[in-house]
């Protein structure tokens, strides 16, 4: 069974930072399988990428994935209000990672 | 595509937990219809999912008392979960695991999701 860890797991940042979030799998993860998804209090789950690096239909361009392997990363290019929220990284289309919280500063 | 979920929200210890989600919008061909949950401060789990042929894939820490089934005819699948205790309290969400691919390069990930339903159990 993949394991995958996320970290850190809080982040405090103000509006137009830079986010870098990280999902390291326990053993080598197809790319293709490597989802990211936003979630905020009252609401379903949100996809945002899928492939490690496909934006969803819809995200804006701030969100960006990359990494191959074990390791991989969402990135928010600047950070907005709306973005502040809990982040999942997800393998096979199953197994989470534990999440990382993106908080206000 | 829209999902809409629903059954008891309120469980004794040891009951069996009993929730379906009708699909609107789509066919269930080329799908697989999961089950997730959410655990109060906690992160989302999955507890498995369903194709349109019924088969099923669960995850292991959940198996011995899961089962999710299908019923193409009313375009809904169902999740039961037996012998519940405090620690299945949770919010409950189905979603839709999409595939796709070819040339030994396939994608999964989950695009559609019901707005999730609160189950409480307590004595």
């Amino acid at each position: 069974e993949i394991v995958l860890t996320q970290s850190p797991g809080t982040l405090s940042l103000s509006p137009g930072e830079r986010a870098t979030l990280s999902c390291r799998a326990s053993q080598n993860v197809s790319s293709s399988y490597l989802a990211w998804y936003q979630h905020k209090p009252g609401q379903a789950p949100r996809l945002l990428i899928y492939g490690a690096s496909s934006r969803a239909t819809g995200i804006p361009d701030r969100f960006s994935g990359s990494g191959s392997g074990t390791d991989f990363t969402l990135t928010i290019s600047r950070l907005e209000s709306e973005d502040f929220a809990v982040y999942y990284c997800q393998q096979f289309g199953r197994t989470f990672g534990q999440g990382t919280k993106v908080e206000i500063k | 595509v829209q999902l809409q979920q629903w059954g008891a929200g309120l469980l004794k210890p040891s009951e069996t937990l009993s929730l379906s989600c009708r699909v609107y919008g789509d066919s269930f061909s080329g799908y697989y219809w999961s089950w997730i949950r959410q655990p109060p401060g906690k992160g989302l789990e999955w507890i498995g999912d369903i194709n349109d042929s019924g088969n099923t894939d669960y995850n292991p820490s959940l198996k011995s008392r899961v089962t999710i089934s299908i019923d193409t005819s009313k375009n809904h699948f169902s999740l039961k979960m037996s012998s519940v205790t405090a620690a299945d309290t949770a919010i409950y969400y189905c979603a839709r695991r999409t595939w796709f691919g070819g040339y030994r390069r396939y994608y999964y990930y989950m695009d559609v999701w019901d707005k999730g339903t609160t189950v409480t159990v307590s004595s």
